[in-house]
């Protein structure tokens, strides 16, 4: 069964930082891997979509990486705002269906 | 831009009653979806359609079904609901199987 884990479950920032949010999987056998935004009390935005075949996806401060093999994803954010502070969530694409993690929470200081 | 539209935002319901939420999608998506997100859970799939009048269960479908007659609306319905059913219920749509998931602005559903 597949599990998705992110780390770390919490972050805070000050304004201006560059970060890195990691996402595992314990299933390699996936069609692709999809970072969503999630503000409070608010339904799901759409990211970065990277396919299998694909090693990273980039939209403008945001870059996100895939390691198939080793069951890894990485979403860097480059030169954070406080607009960032979010849950930020990472899927897989498994079979029918996408399995999420837990996400992480971002807070962004002014 | 894709836009996907739930109908309502908060819904205040009594045990035992049955419930309806709708979710619409404008741009002619093949696939449609139902989750809900609990707090240290994350998003679980309760049901999904790849195609007008056919729908397939996901994790959790105990408890509610869905209906889909037209490929534009997506229902799920608590046939009688429960205290364990208050959540925030999720839609999604998506073009194919293989590409981008759009999400609704959610329901959150108290039942009392």
């Amino acid at each position: 069964k597949q599990e998705v884990t992110q780390i770390p479950a919490a972050l805070s920032v000050p304004e201006g930082e560059n970060l890195v949010l990691n996402c595992s999987f314990t299933d390699s056998a996936i069609y692709n891997l999809q970072w969503f935004r999630q503000d409070p009390g608010k339904g799901l935005t759409s990211l970065l979509l990277i396919q299998s075949s694909q090693r990273e996806q980039t939209s403008g401060r945001l870059n996100a990486s895939l390691d198939k093999s080793s069951g890894r994803s990485t979403l860097y954010i480059a030169a954070s705002q406080p607009g960032d502070s979010a849950t930020y969530l990472c899927a897989v694409k498994d079979g029918n269906k996408l399995v999420f993690g837990a996400g992480t929470i971002l807070r962004v200081k002014s | 831009d894709v836009k996907v539209t739930q109908s309502s935002r908060y819904l205040v319901k009594r045990t035992g009653e049955k419930v309806f939420l709708e979710c619409v999608q404008d741009m002619d998506h093949e696939n449609m979806f139902w989750y809900r997100q609990d707090p240290g859970l994350g998003l679980r799939l309760i049901y999904f359609s790849y195609d007008v009048k056919m729908k397939e269960k996901g994790d959790i479908p105990e408890g509610y079904s869905v209906s889909r007659e037209k490929k534009e609306r997506f229902s799920l319905i608590l046939e009688s609901a429960s205290t364990n059913q208050t959540s925030m219920y999720l839609c999604a749509s998506s073009l194919g199987p293989l590409v981008e998931q759009y999400f609704g602005p959610g329901t959150r559903l108290t039942v009392t």
